[in-house]
């Protein structure tokens, strides 16, 4: 059974770039939320998608967006990419009805 | 806003010593609290959760954790840690809306052999 998968595991982008993060759920998963863990911090909430829609967003500018989609993979999009945006970029995964949350391994992004 | 504090940022113990990693919490109502362990170049794993009843909970590698609703806590325990105990462990607590996990900063648990 394979656990959240995310892609790529190490990205590094010039500032003012854009970058598209992706995330497979755990199978059988139908929720998906993103969160940011900046070095020596815990992870904080990015949003979480449900039925392809945005169900709940965490304190994160405009610039950051994301899309879950039929199959229930989803991704994060950030605009405008600042420095302060390099982050370990976790995805999460859960069952509707249930409050567990599995985590993959995450996208280090490094912006420049 | 709710939020989550971890009193210990790094904690250094010999193998067989007792452990306990604080952790309180901000929200007064009901709550669902989690530990998560991140071992070095591994995810976040789930450790435990206290969603009701029985305020002792039993999660894997022997720890345990205890919720005490007066004092906020959810304490973390484990009787005699193992090197293979070193890791960054974080506290969490489910928002109101159940949608999101708020993390404390997380204490790195260095074990020595």
């Amino acid at each position: 059974d394979a656990g959240v998968t995310q892609s790529p595991t190490h990205l590094i982008k010039t500032r003012g770039q854009q970058v598209t993060l992706r995330c497979s759920p755990k199978s059988g998963h139908d929720t998906v939320s993103w969160y940011q863990q900046a070095l020596g911090q815990g992870p904080q909430f990015i949003f979480q998608y449900y039925e392809e829609e945005e169900r709940q967003r965490g304190n994160f500018p405009d610039r950051f967006s994301g899309h879950q989609f039929p199959n229930y993979s989803s991704e994060l999009n950030v605009n405008a990419l600042l420095l302060g945006d390099s982050a370990l970029y976790l995805c999460a995964s859960s069952l509707q009805a249930d409050y567990e949350q599995y985590f993959g391994p995450g996208t280090r992004l490094t912006v420049t | 806003a709710q939020s989550v504090s971890q009193h210990n940022h790094h904690v250094i113990l010999s193998e067989a010593a007792s452990l306990e990693l604080g952790c309180n919490y901000s929200y007064g109502g009901t709550v669902n609290l989690f530990w998560y362990v991140q071992y070095p170049g591994q995810h976040l794993q789930l450790l435990l959760k206290y969603f009701s009843g029985d305020p002792l909970v039993k999660g894997i590698k022997g720890f345990e954790a205890e919720f005490i609703k007066s004092k906020f806590s959810f304490n973390l325990r484990k009787p005699s840690v193992q090197w293979s105990d070193t890791a960054e462990y974080f506290c969490a607590v489910e928002n109101q809306a159940g949608t999101a996990l708020i993390f404390g900063k997380g204490t790195t648990l260095s074990v020595s052999s």
